[in-house]
């Protein structure tokens, strides 16, 4: 399985700024995705990363908000835009492995407050 | 579009017993994948248990089975000999199977169960 690392783990941010996620895996990848949790919710997906290419974004979901970069196959990055207390929320990263492209595995998740 | 449900927002289980946590979900798929994650309080995602959906028989790893029914589309987690390490929100997913479908490699979600083990 692959394993996966974020930074930051967490941050607590001024509403109007921007903070970027980095998701770094220890191997290539196939796929790579972008999850928000808000607080005692389920995940949402926020967009498919693609390697070299604009990252396909989910309904509700845009990259004026929410850009997306992923230069090569182990690295994405995710920017939460002019931030306000809504986006407060855990953003995940997960990758399907080269050898295992059914079963996603999932970063630490990056815990955002935005105040 | 798939939808996944679980219907148990918590559950308790003693120490060493065994407990049934539930999961439907509805597609019009006949391949897919189903799987059990684990996030404890560190909020760290961990795969617990996949299914494929061609295989008849239900995946168990150690102390963790499912209940595959395909028919009913449900998908439930046993634990058996609950452990205090167990207590965690637990997640059911689908993923589809088609390639190049647009909903190729995406997970959809339940609501999540909420595992509380008492010693």
């Amino acid at each position: 399985s692959a394993v996966i690392s974020q930074k930051p783990s967490r941050d607590i941010c001024q509403r109007g700024t921007s903070l970027t996620i980095q998701c770094q895996v220890d191997s290539q990848v196939t796929m790579m995705f972008w999850y928000r949790q808000q607080p005692g919710q389920s995940l949402t997906l926020i967009a498919t990363a693609n390697q070299g290419s604009e990252a396909t974004y989910e309904s509700g979901f845009v990259i004026d908000k929410f850009p997306i970069s992923r230069p090569n196959l182990t690295f994405s990055t995710l920017t939460v835009s002019n931030m306000s207390p809504e986006d407060s929320s855990i953003y995940l990263c997960s990758a399907t492995g080269q050898a295992d492209q059914e079963t996603q595995y999932f970063g630490p998740g990056t815990r955002l407050l935005v105040l | 579009a798939q939808t996944v449900t679980q219907s148990q927002p918590e559950m308790s289980v003693q120490e060493a017993e065994t407990v049934t946590l539930s999961c439907t979900y509805d597609t019009s798929e006949s391949d897919y994948y189903l799987f059990w994650y684990k996030q404890p309080p560190s909020r760290q995602m961990i795969l617990v248990i996949r299914q494929e959906a061609y295989k008849q028989q239900n995946a168990t790893e150690n102390r963790f089975s499912v209940n595959f029914q395909k028919a009913a589309k449900s998908f439930s987690l046993k634990i058996s000999d609950s452990q205090l390490g167990d207590a965690a929100m637990y997640f059911c997913a689908y993923r589809s199977a088609y390639a190049g479908g647009t909903s190729y490699g995406k997970l959809t979600f339940g609501q999540g169960t909420i595992l509380t083990v008492h010693p």
